[in-house]
């Protein structure tokens, strides 16, 4: 257990629902990530939220919905997804933005399937 | 374009072998290199090197930076079925971005 907890584990949805996802930690840190991790392609980055605010947005398309209401939790609210967004969705947190000498826990995943 | 590329892209070998992974990187602003080990879902941390030519070591692992030829290697001595995982090698740059490479994966036999 790495202290980040992804819920649910698991999810198949269909293209026109509304699902979200999860993310808690309890570690006391400032930063938090979403990550999409899709076969045969390097883990990308998503979102980035420090102290609540979000700072990175690589160019997501917008039926990807990040909300953080405090430091401990991260959503990502889906809708209107595609199959091509079945992927494992990796939230991550850190102590503070990754840089010097800081690295990030990752949580176990979300197994997303959009059928 | 920045990018990491890692190699091989998969390697089997059996218990007691040594193995090199291989990390190289070509990332604008570069601040460090992470390097994970992915079992099943979530990757967990191993080292991050930000010193060229210092090794860091943790049992069995060992890696080092390379910041003149822009590459790094991670190191397994007497590898064990355990170490069987995508290990992934990620680069810092300004101060928060991350690029990952697409991994080696390492299937270690009794």
């Amino acid at each position: 257990e790495t202290g980040v907890t992804q819920t649910p584990r698991h999810l198949v949805m269909g293209m026109t629902n509304k699902k979200s996802l999860k993310c808690e930690q309890h570690l006391g840190h400032n930063a938090m990530y979403w990550y999409k991790q899709s076969a045969k392609k390097p883990l990308e980055l998503m979102f980035v939220y420090n102290f609540k605010e979000q700072t990175e947005n690589n160019s997501v398309p917008s039926r990807f919905s990040p909300e953080c209401p405090n430091s401990s939790h991260l959503f990502l609210h889906l809708h209107t997804l595609q199959p091509e967004d079945s992927a494992l969705y990796l939230c991550a947190s850190s102590q503070d933005l990754q840089g010097l000498n800081t690295e990030a826990f990752f949580g176990q995943g979300t197994r997303l399937t959009v059928v | 374009e920045d990018k990491v590329v890692q190699s091989p892209l998969s390697l089997v070998v059996h218990e007691g072998d040594t193995v090199t992974l291989n990390c190289s990187y070509e990332v604008t602003n570069f601040r460090s290199l992470l390097w994970y080990k992915q079992e099943k879902k979530a990757p967990t941390f191993l080292f991050m090197l930000t010193s060229s030519g210092i090794e860091k070591k943790s049992g069995r692992l060992s890696s080092i930076l390379d910041k003149k030829e822009l590459f790094s290697i991670l190191n397994i001595t007497a590898t064990q079925t355990g170490d069987s995982a995508v290990y992934l090698c990620a680069g810092i740059y300004n101060t928060d971005k991350l690029i990952f490479g697409t991994g080696t994966r390492l299937q270690v036999f009794p």
